[in-house]
């Protein structure tokens, strides 16, 4: 069964960094992009960037491109997505899910929310 | 960056009756465009890929039509489950950009 479990809820000041996580499991990790959503607070879904684990080759969408790093680990099935330094308006849920072939999201991650206030 | 824009922003449609959502793309996206369900409290599922192919698991009352810019997705039935916030995405070039929505509401 293919499973992508996300590290737990955040709660961080500005200015802080972080790093949340994407555990992929019962499918080769090595062969599947895998991508990040963000979704702010009663909105819809936002397509931020993709990673293949493979190789590490990385595409931003130009709205998240320099505002945070997506990364993976292929050794412990694992993709990230990272912040140097977070704002209020980083506030969102933030969703990982399987790219097929860089295309669309077969499988989802159950979200991981990211609350930024001082 | 190619503009997807759903209509209507909310349906409100009875149990038992027929729902049509559309999506509409700023160029050609051809048939690379899926459509996926968020309930509240849940991440997004999808439903349709290629315009058209149900996914794994998809009920029949779901069906997707369309090419180039223009694409609906229909519920010919609408289920107690089927009431939920509706996303297209194009897939065709570019980042992946996704339309803003249709939630569909009891009536």
């Amino acid at each position: 069964e293919v499973q992508l479990v996300q590290s737990g809820a955040e709660v961080k000041k500005p200015g802080e960094s972080l790093k949340i996580s994407c555990k992929g499991s019962g499918y080769s990790f090595t062969s599947y992009w895998i991508g990040w959503v963000r979704q702010m607070p009663g909105k819809g879904l936002e397509w931020m960037g993709i990673i293949y684990p493979g190789d590490s080759d990385t595409k931003y969408s130009p709205s998240f491109q320099g505002q945070v790093t997506i990364s993976a680990d292929k050794s412990i099935s694992t993709a990230y997505l990272q912040w140097s330094s977070l704002k209020a308006s980083d506030t969102a849920m933030y969703y990982c899910a399987r790219h097929l072939s860089g295309w669309y999201f077969d499988y989802w991650g159950q979200g991981t929310l990211v609350t930024v206030s001082s | 960056e190619i503009v997807m824009t759903q209509s209507p922003a909310t349906l409100s449609v009875s149990p038992g009756e027929r729902a049509t959502l559309s999506c509409r793309a700023s160029q050609s996206v051809s048939s690379n465009l899926a459509w996926y369900q968020q309930k509240p409290g849940q991440a997004p599922r999808l439903l349709i890929y290629d315009a058209s192919t149900r996914a794994t698991g998809i009920p029949a009352r779901f069906s997707g039509s369309g090419s180039g810019t223009e694409f609906t997705i229909t519920i010919s039935s609408l289920q107690s489950e089927d009431f939920a916030v509706y996303y297209c995405q194009q897939y065709n070039n570019g980042p992946r950009t996704f339309g803003q929505g249709t939630k569909v509401e009891i009536k």
